[in-house]
């Protein structure tokens, strides 16, 4: 079963908008953390942002917020301000426990142009 | 953040060759972890390092396949094995400081595999 699910394949959005990239996921598990990263087309994973399941607010790194609706089970990374440089695959992963192994699991990925 | 070096950053194999990548961070690190995305594809867990053990492999990985060492806490080798062309994928080296409920995990820069 699908436990991280992004359901944008490709999204075009005008440069210096705010863009939200939809993520859900589904654990059983009540200790969990929600991830952000960005891969550029160089191929490296850059981490943008972390939000844990007990985390009382929305996390918030500069540009990147996490919209964290935990009755939803859905964790949408806002980019405020979108810039050219912000065009890149963005992929969504969940840290869940395996047998007491922690992993992360990595959702399909979202590609975001930005339009100048 | 930690400093992930990952080498090689790109090569061409004959199949049924091997190949060795290496990932070296830039402090010690608890948990370390070797992933593979194939062409357009997200990223899937090949298997946790695990420092003066052997690694812990994910469903469909074997070690025979994808031997990994980690010989300290800062060091760990991917090789894959007798390589035909649908080994071609990216190989990232994955890195936490935290063992158990980690809150950041970095990447390398990968290693963009291809096999003729």
């Amino acid at each position: 079963a699908q436990k991280i699910t992004q359901t944008q394949p490709g999204m075009f959005v005008q440069e210096k908008e705010a863009v939200t990239l939809d993520c859900t996921y589904d654990t059983s598990d009540p200790s969990y953390g929600l991830f952000w990263y960005k891969q550029p087309s160089s191929g490296e994973m850059i981490f943008l942002i972390y939000q844990g399941s007990y985390d009382q607010q929305n996390a918030t790194e500069g540009r990147y917020s996490l919209n964290f609706q935990k009755a939803r089970k859905s964790a949408n990374l806002v980019i405020s301000a979108s810039q050219l440089g912000d065009s890149a695959m963005y992929f969504c992963a969940m840290r869940e426990s395996n047998f007491g192994n922690e992993k992360l699991t990595f959702g399909t990925g979202t590609r975001l142009t930005i339009i100048p | 953040s930690a400093v992930i070096s990952q080498k090689p950053s790109r090569d061409i194999c004959q199949r049924g060759t091997s190949l060795t990548i290496q990932c070296q961070v830039d402090s010690q690190v608890t948990m370390m972890f070797w992933y593979r995305q194939q062409p357009g594809q997200s990223l899937t867990l090949i298997a946790t390092a695990n420092q003066g053990s052997e690694a812990t492999y994910e469903s469909g990985f074997v070690i025979d396949k994808f031997p990994i060492s980690r010989p300290n806490l800062t060091f760990s080798t991917l090789t894959v094995s007798n390589m035909s062309p649908e080994d071609s994928s990216i190989y990232l080296c994955s890195v936490a400081r935290v063992s158990g409920v980690y809150t950041e995990a970095f990447f390398g820069q990968g290693t963009r595999l291809t096999v003729v």
